[in-house]
């Protein structure tokens, strides 16, 4: 079975710093990951997502991901913060189209001015 | 944008009562899921559906039931709410055989039980 494992709660950062959060995935053949983020009181969006294409994934709003096989990761990360980062970040994890997603606990960044 | 609605957005209500919170989608997906998000973030997934007439269980036990009996529908229902059933109901769909697995979620439903 596949899991998911959000290092770190709470992450946070200052206003223009970089971003790193992290995502370590177990899966016993490649699997599809994703990252979504949640702002307050609305539901989760795409941030981006790997499919076994590139394995440096560029998404929404400045934020890549970088799918690393040898160490089971796929980090999210942003050059530099932005106070309308500040929200919850998930990374999820499927075998195939036709298994839901296995989401990680998730990790709420903050940012600091 | 993703066009997937849920209703009703916030609710509040007495303990021992039936609800129904309601899911949609216009993109014409067959997958649809429900999930219960706790206070501290954590989602988990209580429901799914690949197609009409199929529903099956999540990973996390609940009580609450769903039926899907148009593709766009997708129905929760509590027969008897407590107040450990207060959470977060969040509403997702994707497509069936395609290859982009993402999904798709609504705004959530965010329910106390008093």
């Amino acid at each position: 079975a596949q899991s998911v494992t959000q290092l770190g709660s709470h992450v946070s950062v200052s206003e223009g710093a970089l971003v790193l959060l992290r995502c370590n995935y177990s899966s016993s053949v490649p699997p599809y990951l994703f990252w979504y983020v949640q702002y307050p009181n609305q539901g989760l969006q795409l941030l981006l997502k790997y499919t076994s294409a590139a394995t440096l994934v560029k998404g929404i709003n400045g934020f890549e991901a970088e799918f690393k096989k040898s160490e089971t990761s796929f980090h999210l990360t942003k050059p530099s913060a932005h106070m309308s980062d500040a929200a919850e970040y998930f990374c999820a994890v499927s075998l195939s189209g036709n298994t839901p997603l296995v989401f990680g606990k998730g990790t709420r960044l903050s940012v600091i001015a | 944008e993703a066009d997937i609605y849920q209703t009703p957005r916030y609710l509040v209500i007495g303990t021992g009562k039936k609800i129904t919170l309601e899911c949609s989608q216009t993109m014409g997906h067959d997958k649809m899921y429900w999930y219960q998000q706790d206070p501290g973030m954590e989602l988990h997934l209580i429901h799914y559906s690949y197609g009409v007439n199929s529903t099956e269980k999540g990973d996390l036990s609940s009580e609450s039931t769903v039926s899907r009996i148009r593709t766009e529908h997708f129905p929760l229902t509590l027969e008897s709410a407590r107040p450990s059933h207060t959470s977060q109901y969040l509403c997702a769909s994707s497509e069936l055989g395609t290859s982009s697995y993402e999904q798709y979620f609504g705004p959530g439903t965010r329910l106390t039980v008093t």
